[in-house]
Protein backbone atom coordinates (compact mmCIF):
# COMPACT_ATOMS: atom_id res chain seq x y z
CA UNK A 1 0.00 0.00 0.00
CA UNK A 2 1.29 3.39 -1.15
CA UNK A 3 1.53 5.46 1.92
CA UNK A 4 2.66 8.76 -0.30
CA UNK A 5 0.97 9.17 -4.01
CA UNK A 6 3.10 11.38 -5.93
CA UNK A 7 2.76 12.47 -9.66
CA UNK A 8 3.44 13.26 -12.31
CA UNK A 9 5.73 10.26 -12.52
CA UNK A 10 7.89 12.13 -15.31
CA UNK A 11 7.74 16.17 -16.39
CA UNK A 12 9.38 18.13 -19.18
CA UNK A 13 9.68 21.92 -18.80
CA UNK A 14 11.23 24.72 -21.03
CA UNK A 15 13.92 26.74 -18.73
CA UNK A 16 12.07 29.53 -17.26
CA UNK A 17 8.78 27.86 -16.99
CA UNK A 18 7.36 25.95 -13.70
CA UNK A 19 8.02 22.81 -12.59
CA UNK A 20 4.68 21.34 -10.56
CA UNK A 21 4.93 17.78 -8.31
CA UNK A 22 2.31 17.04 -6.67
CA UNK A 23 1.51 14.62 -3.73
CA UNK A 24 -1.11 13.19 -1.19
CA UNK A 25 -1.84 11.08 1.75
CA UNK A 26 -4.35 9.56 3.76
CA UNK A 27 -2.53 9.22 7.33
CA UNK A 28 -3.36 12.07 9.40
CA UNK A 29 -0.33 11.00 11.65
CA UNK A 30 1.62 12.42 9.46
CA UNK A 31 3.49 15.67 10.37
CA UNK A 32 6.56 16.35 8.35
CA UNK A 33 7.03 17.01 4.78
CA UNK A 34 10.26 16.70 3.02
CA UNK A 35 10.80 17.25 -0.57
CA UNK A 36 14.18 15.18 -1.49
CA UNK A 37 16.28 15.78 -4.81
CA UNK A 38 18.62 13.09 -6.53
CA UNK A 39 20.94 13.68 -9.07
CA UNK A 40 22.62 10.44 -10.97
CA UNK A 41 24.49 8.67 -8.65
CA UNK A 42 23.68 10.30 -5.84
CA UNK A 43 21.91 10.05 -2.67
CA UNK A 44 18.58 11.97 -1.77
CA UNK A 45 19.45 15.23 -0.73
CA UNK A 46 16.69 17.32 1.21
CA UNK A 47 15.61 20.15 -0.89
CA UNK A 48 12.98 21.67 1.46
CA UNK A 49 10.82 20.20 4.08
CA UNK A 50 6.98 21.76 5.56
CA UNK A 51 5.10 21.23 8.79
CA UNK A 52 1.57 20.66 8.89
CA UNK A 53 1.15 24.06 10.63
CA UNK A 54 1.64 26.05 7.76
CA UNK A 55 0.39 26.54 4.08
CA UNK A 56 3.10 27.27 2.52
CA UNK A 57 7.05 27.34 2.66
CA UNK A 58 9.10 29.28 -0.05
CA UNK A 59 13.37 28.93 -0.35
CA UNK A 60 14.03 30.57 -3.23
CA UNK A 61 12.84 29.08 -6.41
CA UNK A 62 11.51 26.40 -4.80
CA UNK A 63 7.96 26.36 -2.96
CA UNK A 64 6.32 23.88 -0.89
CA UNK A 65 2.13 24.29 -0.80
CA UNK A 66 0.71 22.25 1.47
CA UNK A 67 -3.32 21.53 1.96
CA UNK A 68 -4.33 19.97 5.28
CA UNK A 69 -8.24 19.59 4.78
CA UNK A 70 -6.90 17.53 1.10
CA UNK A 71 -4.30 16.25 2.88
CA UNK A 72 -2.13 16.73 -0.39
CA UNK A 73 1.35 18.99 -0.92
CA UNK A 74 3.18 19.76 -3.75
CA UNK A 75 6.48 21.40 -5.15
CA UNK A 76 7.03 24.52 -7.45
CA UNK A 77 10.21 25.14 -8.88
CA UNK A 78 9.48 28.75 -10.18
CA UNK A 79 11.96 29.85 -13.31
CA UNK A 80 13.14 26.13 -13.64
CA UNK A 81 16.39 25.47 -14.89
CA UNK A 82 18.22 23.10 -16.79
CA UNK A 83 20.43 22.06 -13.74
CA UNK A 84 17.55 21.29 -11.57
CA UNK A 85 17.22 17.70 -14.08
CA UNK A 86 16.84 15.10 -11.65
CA UNK A 87 14.20 13.01 -9.79
CA UNK A 88 12.20 14.24 -6.98
CA UNK A 89 10.69 12.66 -4.27
CA UNK A 90 8.11 13.72 -1.64
CA UNK A 91 8.41 12.03 1.66
CA UNK A 92 6.21 12.18 5.03
CA UNK A 93 6.87 11.52 8.42
CA UNK A 94 4.95 10.53 11.52
CA UNK A 95 7.41 12.54 14.04
CA UNK A 96 10.41 10.83 12.77
CA UNK A 97 9.75 7.42 13.17
CA UNK A 98 9.42 6.06 9.70
CA UNK A 99 9.37 7.98 6.47
CA UNK A 100 7.08 7.00 3.68
CA UNK A 101 8.31 7.72 0.29
CA UNK A 102 6.28 8.56 -3.29
CA UNK A 103 7.41 6.92 -6.61
CA UNK A 104 9.49 9.92 -7.79
CA UNK A 105 9.03 12.15 -10.54
CA UNK A 106 11.84 12.66 -12.64
CA UNK A 107 12.57 16.29 -13.88
CA UNK A 108 13.69 17.22 -17.13
CA UNK A 109 14.45 21.08 -17.45
CA UNK A 110 14.79 21.91 -21.61
CA UNK A 111 16.83 24.94 -22.50
CA UNK B 1 34.24 15.78 5.07
CA UNK B 2 30.72 13.22 3.84
CA UNK B 3 28.13 13.30 6.24
CA UNK B 4 27.14 9.84 5.71
CA UNK B 5 29.40 7.14 3.52
CA UNK B 6 29.08 3.49 2.30
CA UNK B 7 31.37 1.61 1.18
CA UNK B 8 31.42 -0.15 -1.89
CA UNK B 9 30.59 2.28 -4.27
CA UNK B 10 29.86 -0.70 -6.82
CA UNK B 11 29.63 -4.20 -6.16
CA UNK B 12 29.29 -7.11 -8.92
CA UNK B 13 28.99 -10.60 -7.88
CA UNK B 14 27.68 -13.83 -8.40
CA UNK B 15 24.80 -15.51 -7.54
CA UNK B 16 24.74 -17.48 -4.02
CA UNK B 17 27.72 -15.26 -2.45
CA UNK B 18 27.46 -13.04 0.31
CA UNK B 19 28.99 -9.69 0.65
CA UNK B 20 28.13 -6.54 3.24
CA UNK B 21 28.04 -2.63 2.55
CA UNK B 22 29.47 -0.87 5.23
CA UNK B 23 28.00 2.33 6.44
CA UNK B 24 29.40 5.15 9.10
CA UNK B 25 27.60 8.69 9.64
CA UNK B 26 29.60 11.49 11.11
CA UNK B 27 26.48 13.95 12.07
CA UNK B 28 25.57 12.24 15.54
CA UNK B 29 22.39 10.83 14.93
CA UNK B 30 21.08 8.32 16.69
CA UNK B 31 19.10 6.83 13.93
CA UNK B 32 20.35 4.69 10.68
CA UNK B 33 18.44 3.09 8.22
CA UNK B 34 19.33 0.81 5.61
CA UNK B 35 16.46 1.88 1.96
CA UNK B 36 16.47 0.19 -1.16
CA UNK B 37 15.75 1.45 -4.61
CA UNK B 38 14.63 -0.62 -7.27
CA UNK B 39 15.11 0.01 -11.52
CA UNK B 40 12.05 2.02 -11.10
CA UNK B 41 13.65 4.43 -8.44
CA UNK B 42 10.99 3.45 -6.12
CA UNK B 43 12.70 4.10 -2.25
CA UNK B 44 11.74 1.16 0.33
CA UNK B 45 13.10 1.00 3.86
CA UNK B 46 14.45 -1.99 4.97
CA UNK B 47 15.59 -1.39 8.39
CA UNK B 48 16.01 1.25 11.02
CA UNK B 49 18.10 1.33 14.13
CA UNK B 50 18.06 3.59 16.94
CA UNK B 51 20.71 3.72 19.20
CA UNK B 52 21.89 0.37 17.81
CA UNK B 53 18.47 -1.21 18.67
CA UNK B 54 16.23 -2.61 15.64
CA UNK B 55 13.15 -0.35 15.51
CA UNK B 56 11.82 -1.34 11.93
CA UNK B 57 12.13 -4.61 10.25
CA UNK B 58 9.80 -4.06 6.73
CA UNK B 59 9.56 -7.50 5.15
CA UNK B 60 13.01 -8.10 3.80
CA UNK B 61 13.73 -12.23 3.60
CA UNK B 62 16.06 -12.87 6.42
CA UNK B 63 18.87 -12.87 3.89
CA UNK B 64 19.43 -9.45 4.47
CA UNK B 65 20.92 -8.98 7.80
CA UNK B 66 21.48 -5.30 8.91
CA UNK B 67 23.98 -4.84 12.18
CA UNK B 68 25.29 -2.16 14.15
CA UNK B 69 28.08 -2.01 16.53
CA UNK B 70 27.87 1.43 17.64
CA UNK B 71 25.00 4.32 16.96
CA UNK B 72 27.40 5.63 13.83
CA UNK B 73 27.66 2.57 12.15
CA UNK B 74 24.84 0.29 10.17
CA UNK B 75 26.44 -2.28 8.07
CA UNK B 76 24.55 -4.84 5.68
CA UNK B 77 25.48 -8.08 5.27
CA UNK B 78 23.56 -10.35 2.58
CA UNK B 79 23.64 -13.93 2.18
CA UNK B 80 23.15 -16.33 -0.65
CA UNK B 81 22.70 -13.20 -3.47
CA UNK B 82 19.85 -13.58 -5.84
CA UNK B 83 18.87 -11.69 -9.23
CA UNK B 84 16.56 -10.18 -7.83
CA UNK B 85 18.67 -8.56 -4.93
CA UNK B 86 20.20 -6.23 -8.00
CA UNK B 87 19.48 -2.70 -6.41
CA UNK B 88 20.75 0.65 -5.25
CA UNK B 89 21.03 0.75 -1.44
CA UNK B 90 20.88 3.45 0.34
CA UNK B 91 22.31 3.83 4.12
CA UNK B 92 20.72 7.01 6.25
CA UNK B 93 20.38 8.81 9.56
CA UNK B 94 18.40 11.18 11.46
CA UNK B 95 18.04 12.54 14.37
CA UNK B 96 15.56 9.85 15.39
CA UNK B 97 12.30 10.03 17.17
CA UNK B 98 12.18 13.47 16.90
CA UNK B 99 10.05 15.38 14.65
CA UNK B 100 11.12 17.46 12.41
CA UNK B 101 14.34 15.68 11.56
CA UNK B 102 15.22 14.50 7.74
CA UNK B 103 16.74 11.92 6.57
CA UNK B 104 20.35 12.54 5.48
CA UNK B 105 21.16 9.32 2.55
CA UNK B 106 24.68 8.45 1.54
CA UNK B 107 25.63 8.12 -2.26
CA UNK B 108 24.39 4.45 -2.30
CA UNK B 109 25.79 1.46 -3.46
CA UNK B 110 25.23 -0.31 -6.75
CA UNK B 111 24.95 -4.06 -6.55
CA UNK B 112 24.54 -6.01 -9.47
CA UNK B 113 24.18 -9.60 -9.20
CA UNK B 114 25.09 -11.76 -12.32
Amino acid sequence: QQQVKQSPQSLIVQKGGISIINCAYENTAFDYFPWYQQFPGKGPALLIAIRPDVSEKKEGRFTISFNKSAKQFSLHIMDSQPGDSATYFCAASNSGNQFYFGTGTSLTVIP
Amino acid sequence: DTAVSQTPKYLVTQMGNDKSIKCEQNLGHDTMYWYKQDSKKFLKIMFSYNNKELIINETVPNRFSPKSPDKAHLNLHINSLELGDSAVYFCASSQGQTVYSPLHFGNGTRLTVT
